[in-house]
């Protein structure tokens, strides 16, 4: 088993739709969550960090549950530019260096 | 704006070559990592460093080797490469512990071996 899984996708959706994207991860001893955007032909760029309340910015949503050890990311109506591929990254501890990602989600905003 | 500067985008170098990938961070971070990148698998660990002089293995650390003289350097070395080690390669920089672990990226090297 993968310790960081994703859909790889591709999800196509319609501008203005709601989709969620799901993570699990294998390690309960992970301590910090992160979700990251890749445009094609990119690099990866921290989208936002999850806490474990559950924290929002803008249209994105984020929430951790530890019990079932998994992440998601909420994106509420969703723009063109929102096309690009979504890591679920995966901190096993505070040094920030044990951190693993997922290999994935493309989401595809369509007009 | 942090930046992280790999030395060349795309390179095309034949088997047995021996590759050195450079890169260099202007935000004087401790934490500087190489990272390949393949379709289906993901960013894959290969070596990281938390210190000038100090390394440490990844999760495909074999046929790769590593240098860092000076804090904003590191080098990914591969003494003799191979079609496998084909790919993306990403390197990555952060500040130590407590920071919340956001990595800061290059721009990606894209090595074919022939």
């Amino acid at each position: 088993r993968k310790e960081v899984e994703q859909d790889p996708g591709p999800f196509n959706v319609p501008e203005g739709a709601t989709v969620a994207f799901n993570c699990t991860y294998s390690n309960s001893a992970s301590q910090s969550f992160f979700w990251y955007r890749q445009d094609c032909r990119k690099e990866p760029k921290l989208l936002m960090s999850v806490y474990s309340s559950g924290n929002e910015d803008g249209r994105f949503t984020a929430q951790l549950n530890r019990a079932s050890q998994y992440i998601s990311l909420l994106i509420r109506d969703s723009k063109l530019s929102d096309s690009a591929t979504y890591l679920c990254v995966v901190n096993g501890n505070n040094a920030g260096n044990m951190l693993t990602f997922g290999g994935g989600t493309r989401l595809m905003v369509k007009p | 704006d942090v930046k992280v500067t790999q030395s060349s985008r795309y390179l095309v170098k034949r088997t047995g070559e021996k590759v050195f990938l450079e890169c260099v961070q202007d935000m004087d971070h401790e934490n500087m990592f190489w990272y390949r990148q393949d379709p289906g698998l993901g960013l894959r660990l290969i070596y990281f460093s938390y210190d000038v002089k100090m390394k440490e293995k990844g999760d495909i650390p074999e046929g790769y080797s590593v240098s860092r003289e000076k804090k904003e350097r590191f080098s990914l070395i591969l003494e003799s490469a191979s079609t496998n080690q084909t790919s993306m390669y990403l390197c990555a920089s952060s500040f130590p512990q407590g920071a919340g672990g956001e990595l800061f990226f290059g721009e990606g090297s894209r090595l074919t071996v022939l």
